[in-house]
């Protein structure tokens, strides 16, 4: 079955280090990636975004994202966290053939001094 | 404002009452979106239109559920005899184009609460 997992609910940070978040995918196909960022009471901003090319994608606010087919993995990343980061991310797929985004579950980032 | 803009931004209703909600997606953007967030959950896919067709509905839909988009612009959700498992935020959101990698705007969605 297809399907997208975050792994990792809730990601603490110190203020200035890396952010690392997961994103694994479950299909024979190379789907479309992309991850969301939601701010509370807020909809979701698109932060970055693969389709095809090449499998390193910058986004904003300093996020970035590589695409590992042979590890079925869309990891974004952020070299220093800043406070303002936190927010929930999603990690969205569009399967092979398919018409819509599948969301996994998020991951709460909060960011600590 | 340009965006996608959904309207109420809160909704309280009694169990077994009516409701619908509305959506004004970015203008000229052919496709539209529902989707349903519960807390601690990802968005779930509820149904897609291509203009005025409704092109895709998840098995989530019951039969309670009905969408719409009359003249390819603005859509309304209705849900009735709504349950208590209906609170949840529904959001909105809206793209351009034939293909499916164009970048989709969310509204801010309407948070229902059933008591």
């Amino acid at each position: 079955a297809q399907s997208v997992t975050q792994l990792g609910s809730h990601v603490s940070v110190s203020e200035g280090a890396l952010v690392l978040l997961r994103c694994n995918y479950s299909s024979s196909v190379p789907p479309y990636l992309f991850w969301y960022v939601q701010y509370p009471n807020q909809g979701l901003q698109l932060l970055l975004k693969y389709t095809t090319g090449a499998t390193l994608v910058k986004g904003i606010n300093g996020f970035e994202a590589e695409f590992k087919k042979s590890e079925t993995s869309f990891h974004l990343t952020k070299p220093s966290a800043h406070m303002s980061d936190a927010a929930e991310y999603f990690c969205a797929v569009i399967f092979g053939g398919g018409n819509k985004l599948t969301f996994g579950t998020g991951t709460q980032l909060k960011v600590e001094l | 404002d340009t965006g996608v803009s959904q309207d109420p931004r809160h909704k309280i209703t009694k169990r077994g009452q009516n409701v619908t909600f509305r959506c004004d997606p970015i203008s000229e953007h052919n496709r539209l979106y529902w989707y349903r967030q519960t807390l601690g959950q990802g968005p779930e896919f509820l149904t897609y239109f291509q203009n005025e067709a409704q092109l895709e509905k998840s098995r989530l839909l019951s039969d309670r559920f009905s969408a719409e988009r009359p003249k390819g612009s603005f859509s309304t959700l209705e849900i009735q005899r709504t349950e208590q498992g209906d609170s949840a935020m529904y959001l909105c959101a809206s793209s351009l184009g034939q293909t499916l990698n164009t970048e989709a705007f969310f509204g801010q969605g309407t948070r229902l609460t059933v008591v």
